[in-house]
């Protein structure tokens, strides 16, 4: 099936520094990547969406100079968080999108647990 | 605005008992449903979509889910609850192929023994 692979699933960081997250999808064409924010014990936020290519599509109130995605191919977006700091600590997930597929069309990354101390 | 609400943040079964996580979107316009499991400190996996072709959709590890239109409603069934089952579980609506999903709060499932 498809598989989108993300790294790192954790990472701790000093305040003020970036860090970057990628996704690769596997055996599939990721023409749309969406990248997610998720609180303890809450929902997933949609932070941005990107197509292959393009700039990416930021929600109401994310900070697109904070965090950067790039789309540069079909398999590969990344999210880079720049000027980390602690409130920026959460649960990060990635999900690929490439039209009707037996999976639905979505597949999601494993996650990535960015610690900001 | 489109909405997908789910009903009780956290449900509780013994064992063996049936499962029901309920689930409702605010559209007139059935949109493409999804059911999603997601484990501590992971990602999500799809249990089952719903995309107009039957209402009744059979997913994996045995949970099924109904679309209902006239309730607008597609809650999440499992006849006899795992203790492997336990984990949180996401309804989400797409209202276009490949497009951006709306989520709901999500549902914590907890196994008694």
């Amino acid at each position: 099936g498809a598989v989108v692979s993300q790294h790192p699933s954790r990472v701790i960081c000093k305040s003020g520094t970036s860090v970057k997250i990628e996704c690769r999808s596997l055996d599939f064409q990721a023409t749309t990547m969406f990248w997610y924010r998720q609180f303890p014990k809450q929902s997933l936020m949609l932070m941005a969406t990107s197509n292959e290519g393009s700039k990416a599509t930021y929600e109401q109130g994310v900070e697109k100079d904070k965090f950067l995605i790039n789309h540069a191919s079909l398999t590969l977006s990344t999210l880079t968080v720049t000027s980390a700091h602690p409130e920026d600590s959460s649960f990060y997930i990635c999900s690929a999108s490439s039209g009707d597929r037996e999976d639905g069309g979505y597949t999601f990354g494993s996650g990535t647990r960015l610690t900001v101390v | 605005a489109q909405s997908v609400t789910q009903l009780g943040s956290h449900v509780s079964v013994s064992e063996g008992a049936l499962v029901l996580l309920r689930c409702n979107y605010s559209s007139s316009v059935p949109p493409y449903l999804f059911w999603y499991v997601q484990y501590p400190n992971q990602g999500l996996q799809l249990l089952l979509k719903y995309t107009s072709a039957a209402t009744l959709v059979k997913g994996i590890n045995g949970f099924e889910a109904e679309f209902k239109k006239s309730e607008t409603s597609f809650h999440l069934t499992k006849p006899s609850a795992h203790m492997s089952d336990a984990a949180e579980y996401f309804c989400a609506a797409g209202y276009n192929q490949g497009g951006k999903l709306i989520f709901g709060q999500g549902t914590e499932l907890s196994v008694k023994p």
